[in-house]
């Protein structure tokens, strides 16, 4: 079964781009699912199927996924982005959901 | 607008019961397939359970299989979920979530709180 692998912080200067990475073997050949959560709300969805981004999230969320890597990149970062970000994946194996253990990202 | 409003936390026992409710709005609930996932204070997302548009499949993680059962009633636009058997380690906030495409979870509910604790 997948096991998804995140860092659990990235800190970035306002105006760079932070990257944000969830790791499993072969990860490439899944859809991979990306969340926002801010304190004290329910995640929002930011990225789907790799790269595609639901309405309304800024262009600045893209994701990328190839080999045992999928990424999640926020561009011209803002101080309105910190956040924990999760990943997640269908894992058709064992028909579960499987989230990684999330990113606390800090914008300094 | 989709809306997701869950109810029914609270306090609980170790070893008690506890069945939570998801309402649904904005949407035709019918069409969608649903979630729970609950979240430990201080800690990542835990699936908990899946349920198709019909309620044909169900799918639990297994912390919970055989003590939580997942259910739906989509003449009243609801999804449940029925907690037996509660631990400590099920103390968290359970969110519903909707499955929108390629299996994401494209709307969650605010969540309700459950605290098992003596």
């Amino acid at each position: 079964s997948y096991v998804l692998t995140q860092p659990p912080s990235v800190s970035v200067a306002p105006g760079q781009t932070a990257r944000i990475t969830c790791g499993e073997k072969n990860i490439g050949s899944k859809g991979v699912h990306w969340y926002q959560q801010k304190p004290g709300q329910a995640p929002v969805l930011v990225v789907y199927d790799d790269s595609d981004r639901p309405s309304g999230v800024p262009e600045r969320f893209s994701g990328s996924n190839s080999g045992d890597t999928a990424t999640l990149t926020i561009g011209r970062v803002e101080a309105g982005d910190e956040a924990d970000y999760y990943c997640q994946v269908w894992d058709s194996s064992i028909d579960h959901v499987v989230f990684g253990g999330g990113t606390k990202v800090t914008v300094l | 607008e989709v809306q997701l409003v869950e109810s029914g936390g609270g306090l609980v026992q170790p070893g008690g019961s506890l069945r939570l409710s998801c309402a649904a709005s904005g949407f035709t609930f019918s069409t969608y397939s649903m979630n729970w996932v609950r979240q430990a204070p201080g800690k990542g997302l835990e699936w908990v359970s899946y349920i198709s548009s019909t309620g044909s499949l169900i799918y639990y993680a297994d912390s919970v299989k055989g003590r939580f059962t997942i259910s739906r009633d989509n003449a009243r636009n609801s999804l449940y979920l029925q907690m037996e058997s509660l631990r400590d380690a099920d103390t968290a906030v359970y969110y519903c979530a909707r499955e929108g495409s390629a299996t994401a979870l494209n709307f969650w509910g605010q969540g309700t709180r459950v605290n098992v604790s003596s």
